[in-house]
């Protein structure tokens, strides 16, 4: 299995500001994602950070909005950036080992916009 | 439509007591995988079984089972003999060959179990 972390572990942040999420896995690997929980839902995925090249986006959610940086095989970083209370959820990096098609999940970032 | 479907929002048994959480999938391809994760209160998401489409033998681990039905599209979670530390959101997960590393992930099903 492979170790996650993630920084900030929550924040309350106001309208209109950015924030940056990081993950840091303990060993390399293949694929990392990033994923969003609003309130009270299930787990939506935003995107696959790519190293060395762009993120792939899904469907509903964009560049501008969710930059996305992975500048080696163990650390990725998101921003959510302009923030509204919509933004409000736990943003939740996982990541697929080269090993198994298994993917492990970090312990999330729990973000509140006022 | 929806590729998982979790139709049971909340449970609540007393402890002991055995405890079934149900998954319906939906999927055109052949090659699948199937996942349960638990998030308890924390909200860390913990890796719990992955069953591919090919392997519909049921699987036990514990007081914890599985039930692979591809005829009904269902992967079904039983826990025996449940524990107040059993208390948590369960999701269940689909991904797809032809698009392997994308999840599907049902709404979830929170269960409570009360000593």
């Amino acid at each position: 299995s492979a170790v996650i972390s993630q920084k900030p572990s929550r924040d309350i942040c106001q309208r209109g500001t950015s924030l940056t999420i990081q993950c840091q896995v303990d060993s390399q690997v293949t694929m990392m994602f990033w994923y969003r929980q609003q309130p009270g839902q299930s787990l939506t995925l935003i995107a696959t950070a790519n190293q060395g090249s762009e993120a792939t986006y899904e469907s509903g959610f964009v560049i501008d909005k969710f930059p996305i940086s992975r500048p080696n095989l163990t650390f990725s970083t998101l921003t959510v950036s302009n923030m509204s209370p919509e933004d409000s959820s736990i943003y939740l990096c996982s990541v697929e080992t080269a090993s198994t098609y298994e993917q492990y999940f970090g312990p999330g970032t729990r973000l509140t916009v006022t | 439509a929806q590729k998982v479907t979790q139709a049971q929002t909340e449970i609540s048994v007393v402890e002991k007591e055995d405890v079934t959480l149900d998954c319906v999938y939906e999927t055109r391809d052949t090659t699948y995988y199937l996942f349960w994760y638990k998030q308890p209160p924390s909200g860390e998401l913990v890796f719990l079984i992955r069953r591919n489409s090919f392997d519909e033998q049921n699987e036990i681990s514990g007081r914890y089972s599985w039930n692979f039905q591809k005829s009904t599209s269902s992967f079904n979670f039983t826990i025996t003999a449940s524990q107040v530390v059993d208390s948590a959101v369960y999701f269940c997960a689909l991904s797809e060959a032809r698009h392997f590393n994308k999840f599907y992930f049902g709404s979830g099903t929170k269960l409570n179990v009360k000593p």
